[in-house]
């Protein structure tokens, strides 16, 4: 079994559509991360979370510590968007873990 | 544009040979850590280094091995390739009192 699990692993959603990507993790952590990896392989790093919410532009990134889960929304989608977004768990011993990502397409 | 680059972007290499990856990270980020993304997977993490001592460590052998240096550049040393090894290799580094991990392109190894 996986430490860090993505769903859904692949999602296709129309132009504007709001969109939820959900991880959840079973290994105690000192924070969470949500990455965007476009095709080429560059990685973004977006959020950096160890509680509550955060906001960046349309994105949203929540966490809930005592479910051990994460979610990340983006609203009014757009095809720029297209990309791999990737959960990542680090926890004391500076160890990451990470998801196998959701490959998001967004359609004009 | 991260600041970070990573060099060579492309490699191939035969098993059993070594393989140096090179880092190079904004001034002042004395955090790196490297990550190895075979296709279709997400990323594993190999090691951290902070202040050129490994202070964490993925589930990855001994043939993996790493450098820090003070002018804020990094290597991933691999010896004995094995075919499993083809990969996309990531380092990403931080600063002191940053939260970000900034991601270099990577560098795509190739084992035959």
């Amino acid at each position: 079994k996986n430490e860090v699990e993505q769903s859904p692993q692949n999602l296709t959603a129309q132009e504007g559509e709001f969109i939820t990507i959900n991880c959840s993790y079973s290994v105690g952590i000192s924070a969470l991360h949500w990455l965007q990896q476009h095709p080429g392989g560059g990685i973004v790093s977006l959020f950096m979370l160890s509680s509550g919410k955060k906001k960046h532009g349309r994105l949203i990134a929540t966490i809930n510590i005592q479910e051990k889960h994460s979610s990340l929304h983006i609203t009014a989608s757009h095809p720029r968007d297209s990309a791999v977004y990737i959960c990542a768990v680090g926890n004391t011993g500076n160890q990451f873990y990470f998801g196998t990502g959701t490959s998001l397409t967004v359609i004009p | 544009e991260t600041g970070v680059t990573q060099s060579p972007t492309h490699l191939i290499k035969t098993r059993g040979q070594q393989v140096t990856l090179r880092c190079s990270s904004q001034s002042g980020h004395n955090t790196v850590s490297w990550y190895q993304q075979a296709l279709g997977q997400g990323p594993q993490f190999i090691f951290q280094y902070y202040r050129e001592e490994e202070n964490g460590r993925g589930n990855f052998p001994p043939r993996f091995s790493g450098l820090q240096f003070p002018n804020y550049s990094s290597e991933l040393n691999v010896n004995a390739l094995e075919l499993d090894d083809s990969a996309l290799y990531l380092c990403a580094s931080k600063g002191p009192n940053q939260e970000t991990q900034y991601f270099g392109p990577g560098t795509r190894l190739l084992v035959l």
